[in-house]
């Protein structure tokens, strides 16, 4: 298996634009994670979904902040309007149930 | 609420030295799971181990041994005869079951390690 896949690794957007991340997961893994990585509050998980569905969204910021996943091979997090302050680096991770995670290589978003 | 710490920001060491990364945990719960993983200079997060509260058995695996103690709630990783190759940011994860998954992780904030020459 390819691992979990995410688009772009490198994103620069000015402020106000739209932002969509994307993931793909293991393939079989039924557990899909967005976490969000930043020198201030370090790791921190946003949202995760079982089985396509999400189950604990507390971690999201805002409500500018929002996820999908419209399928169990493909997850979307999207910022609009984008602000400086969500420059980090997101990284998706996806598990069977009761087992590890394993991360994607992470999508770097810089708002400018 | 669940917290993990590691007190340990940066650690230098030379070439072929031990090391070991400490890692202490805080939960309410009786069921949980304990994780390290490592985070080399391209930025990617690489699963490295995973213990459950209920197996405190220490682990090895080639240069890398674990050490798990519910009594003093810490999970700590020794890198034996370190090579520069294990330069990254190592952090110690947990996630309680009662989530009803295992990776909704609470993550320290990392130990930077630097192996050189």
């Amino acid at each position: 298996d390819a691992g979990v896949i995410q688009s772009p690794r490198h994103e620069v957007t000015e402020m106000g634009q739209e932002v969509t991340l994307r993931c793909k997961p293991i393939s079989g893994h039924n557990s899909l994670f967005w976490y969000r990585q930043t020198m201030m509050r370090g790791l921190e998980l946003l949202i995760y979904f079982n089985n396509n569905v999400p189950i604990d969204d507390s971690g999201m910021p805002e409500d500018r902040f929002s996820a999908k996943m419209p399928n169990a091979s493909f997850s979307t997090l999207k910022i609009q309007p984008s602000e400086p302050r969500d420059s980090a680096v997101y990284f998706c991770a996806s598990s069977l149930e009761r087992t590890e995670a394993f991360f994607g290589q992470g999508t770097r978003l810089t708002v400018v | 609420a669940q917290k993990v710490t590691q007190a340990q920001t940066e650690i230098s060491v030379v070439e072929k030295e031990d090391v070991t990364l400490d890692c202490v945990y805080e939960t309410r719960d009786t069921t949980y799971y304990l994780f390290w993983y490592k985070q080399p200079p391209s930025g990617e997060l690489v699963f490295l181990i995973r213990r459950n509260s209920f197996d405190e058995q220490n682990e090895i695996s080639g240069r890398y041994s674990w050490n798990f103690q519910k009594s003093t709630s810490s999970f700590n990783f020794t890198i034996t005869a370190s090579q520069v190759v294990d330069s990254a940011v190592y952090f110690c994860a947990l996630s309680e079951a009662n989530t009803g998954t295992a990776s909704k992780l609470t993550f320290g904030t990392g130990t930077r390690l630097q192996v050189t020459l």
